[in-house]
């Protein structure tokens, strides 16, 4: 099974400045994605990134972007430039390619984000 | 892509009582999924739904308190059964589109 581990439950940034959430994962499968999902007071899930452990390029979206290691499982997200509305529930996730049709994903337990003005 | 309405999106209900939640999905796709986030938690899968068979349940969670439906490929419904207070969180469907999940809403169930 799957494992995601998320150490940091609360973080606070000043804006306009970098923060880095961490997150480590266990699997033994050889084949996945990783995720870095937001989620703000409304409640609605919002991708912000996604990494296919293939790729040894680390994904970039704008001012979030990651740092893949992938023989230490570690699967950090950085935030540049950061913004009020960047304060949400960071989670990250899990998920293992399927032989056919989907798979769920695993979430670690959650980095909460405070952007101070 | 594909977009989900959720509904409702929030509800206070009594102890002893049920709620549905619906979950229609603007394209056809195979599996839904069901999560639980208790207040505070991350998410914890419930179930996952495949049309015209049953759901598959994951550890701890029951159909006779939990039961699915999923009519056809673009709906289905979460039956939250005899609710105690233990019940209240947010509880979330998702679909999966070439590898990117997407969610409803959530539904906020308040048990009192």
């Amino acid at each position: 099974a799957q494992t995601v581990t998320q150490s940091q439950p609360e973080m606070s940034v000043q804006e306009a400045e970098t923060v880095t959430l961490s997150c480590t994962y266990d699997t033994s499968e050889s084949n996945y994605y990783l995720f870095w999902y937001k989620q703000p007071p409304s409640r609605q899930m919002i991708l912000v990134i996604r990494q296919e452990a293939y790729k040894q390029q680390n994904a970039t979206e704008n001012r979030f972007s990651v740092n893949f290691q992938k023989a230490a499982k570690s699967f950090s997200l950085k935030i540049s430039d950061s913004q009020l509305g960047d304060t949400a529930m960071y989670f990250c996730a899990f998920m293992k390619l399927p032989n056919s049709g989907n798979t769920p994903l695993v979430f670690g337990k959650g980095t909460r984000l405070s952007v101070i003005a | 892509s594909a977009v989900i309405s959720q509904k409702p999106s929030r509800d206070i209900c009594q102890r002893g009582t049920s709620l549905t939640i619906q979950c229609q999905v603007d394209s056809q796709v195979t599996m839904m999924f069901w999560y639980r986030q208790q207040p505070g938690q991350s998410l914890t899968l419930i179930a996952t739904a495949n049309q015209g068979s049953e759901a598959t349940y994951e550890s701890g969670f029951v159909i006779d308190k939990f039961p699915i439906s999923r009519p056809n490929l673009t709906f289905s419904t979460l039956t939250v059964s005899n609710m105690s207070p233990e019940d209240s969180s947010i509880y979330l469907c998702s679909v999966e589109k070439e590898t990117e999940a997407f969610f409803g809403q959530g539904t906020r169930l308040t048990v009192v």
